[in-house]
């Protein structure tokens, strides 16, 4: 079993819908939780960061992390084309060593 | 400023060779780390540098790889003796190393190999 869980979808939405993303894990040690955004052909970028459980909200886009369920969500609201790309978990225990999930590629249709 | 830089951007290489990637991480930042992303699956960590030094190298998956770092600059991806599982694309991140916490750690764009 991975560590990380991801569905890799694909995932397709109309513009203005609400995109939901999640990522399942095993290791209970894990209390970082990051998403990033990858474009086609470019490096990960950070977009949201979590410590421990709770929700974290940065404009169109809302985290939110369940500990006892293990079990993190990526929310994007009112999406745009601009939105399409593959959004990737990752997961650490405070040190310096990420396990990424496989990573979900999203399309919005315009 | 500039963000995390990799050469080559691709590159297409035979059976048997050997290759070498570039990583120029963003000024100032102490830690490097190099991961490696197969189609279709997560980032996979490699290797982790703090200066120069390269206190952990668990995720090598072979003696055919290797690594190194120049000071707290430049580090050279080797890849000895190509085999066609090793067609990846390689991320190199930096970040800064403030001793606790988990760092942000900022992607280059990697690079693209190609074993034919």
């Amino acid at each position: 079993q991975k560590e990380v869980e991801q569905d890799p979808g694909p995932l397709s939405v109309p513009e203005g819908a609400i995109v939901s993303l999640n990522c399942t894990y095993s290791n209970s040690a894990f209390q970082y939780f990051m998403w990033y955004r990858q474009y086609s052909r470019k490096g990960p970028e950070l977009l949201m960061y979590t410590y421990s459980s709770g929700n974290k909200e940065d404009g169109r886009f809302t985290a939110q992390v369940d500990k006892s369920s293990k079990y993190i969500s990526l929310f994007i609201r009112d999406s745009q084309p601009s939105d399409s790309a593959t959004y990737l978990c990752a997961m650490s225990a405070g040190d310096y060593k990420l396990s990424f999930g496989a990573g979900t590629t999203v399309t919005v249709r315009a | 400023g500039a963000g995390v830089s990799q050469s080559p951007s691709n590159k297409v290489t035979e059976k048997g060779k050997d290759v070498e990637l570039r990583c120029d991480p963003i000024s100032g930042h102490t830690a490097l780390y190099w991961y490696r992303q197969r189609l279709g699956q997560g980032l996979e960590f490699l290797i982790y540098f703090q200066g120069n030094s390269a206190p952990d190298k668990s995720g090598l998956p072979s003696d055919r790889f290797s690594a190194e770092r120049t000071g707290e600059s430049v580090s050279t991806l080797t890849i000895q003796r190509t085999q066609q599982e090793d067609s990846a694309v390689y991320l190199c991140a930096s970040s800064l190393w403030t001793g606790r916490d988990t760092d942000t750690q900022y992607f280059g764009p990697g690079t693209r190999l190609t074993v034919l």
